[in-house]
């Protein structure tokens, strides 16, 4: 099973401010990942796709980067929307799995 | 607009079962693949199952293989999550998610509003 990784678990920011977080995998998925956005009470949001396409009406300040085993996703310019819980995923090889999250807060 | 509506959680005793729907509308069905996801209270995703477009192969995570099956009714637009012998560490919120393609290992951009299992005493 590919375990991914995620940092930091959570941080605090202001809206403005850019940030970029991490997803790290046990072994190479080559750009099979995707990343996805929770608000409470809501289901995940995908927002991006094969570790740098973004998805259908996701906002240009959402970016990925990365390919083997590290990938980022930056948000350039926080909006107050933005702070929610941000997951990665990999479907290079079953099981399919998840990061346990990174949970983004306002300052 | 795709919209996928689960039904058929609730509470269950261990040992049990449950059987959860997802109608799905919107699109054509039988060409994509659909997936169950899950996740504990106040916790992360968990991949659970997926079926491929025609229904003919599905896939487990091992924490539920041999106790939970995946099916899908392409003429009723509704894939099926039976679920048996469960314990106390399946109560999830459970959702079922539509692939972006033909594949059945593939990201999933929408996903139904999700349906609790509590498996309790």
């Amino acid at each position: 099973e590919i375990v991914l990784t995620q940092s930091p678990a959570s941080l605090s920011l202001s809206p403005g401010e850019r940030v970029t977080l991490s997803c790290r995998a046990s072994q190479s998925v080559s750009s099979h990942l995707g990343w996805y956005q929770q608000k409470p009470g809501q289901a995940p949001r995908l927002l991006i796709y094969d570790a740098s396409k973004r998805a259908t009406g996701i906002p240009a300040r959402f970016s990925g980067s990365g390919s083997g085993t590290d990938f980022t996703l930056t948000i350039s310019s926080l909006e107050p929307e933005d702070f929610a819980v941000y997951y990665c995923q990999q479907r290079s090889n079953w099981p399919i799995t998840f990061g346990q999250g990174t949970r983004l807060e306002i300052k | 607009e795709v919209q996928l509506v689960e039904s058929g959680g609730g509470l269950v005793q261990p040992g049990g079962s449950l059987r959860l729907s997802c109608a799905a509308s919107g699109f054509t069905f039988s060409d994509y693949a659909m997936t169950w996801v899950r996740q504990t209270p106040g916790k992360g995703l968990e991949w659970v199952t997926a079926v491929s477009g025609s229904g003919t192969s599905a896939y487990y995570a091992d924490s539920v293989k041999g106790r939970f099956t995946i099916s899908r009714d392409n003429s009723k637009n509704t894939v099926f999550l039976q679920m048996s012998s469960l314990r106390a560490e399946d109560t999830a919120v459970y959702y079922c998610a539509k692939a972006a393609g033909v594949l059945t290992r593939d990201y999933y951009p929408s996903w139904g509003q999700g349906t609790l299992v509590t498996v309790s005493s």
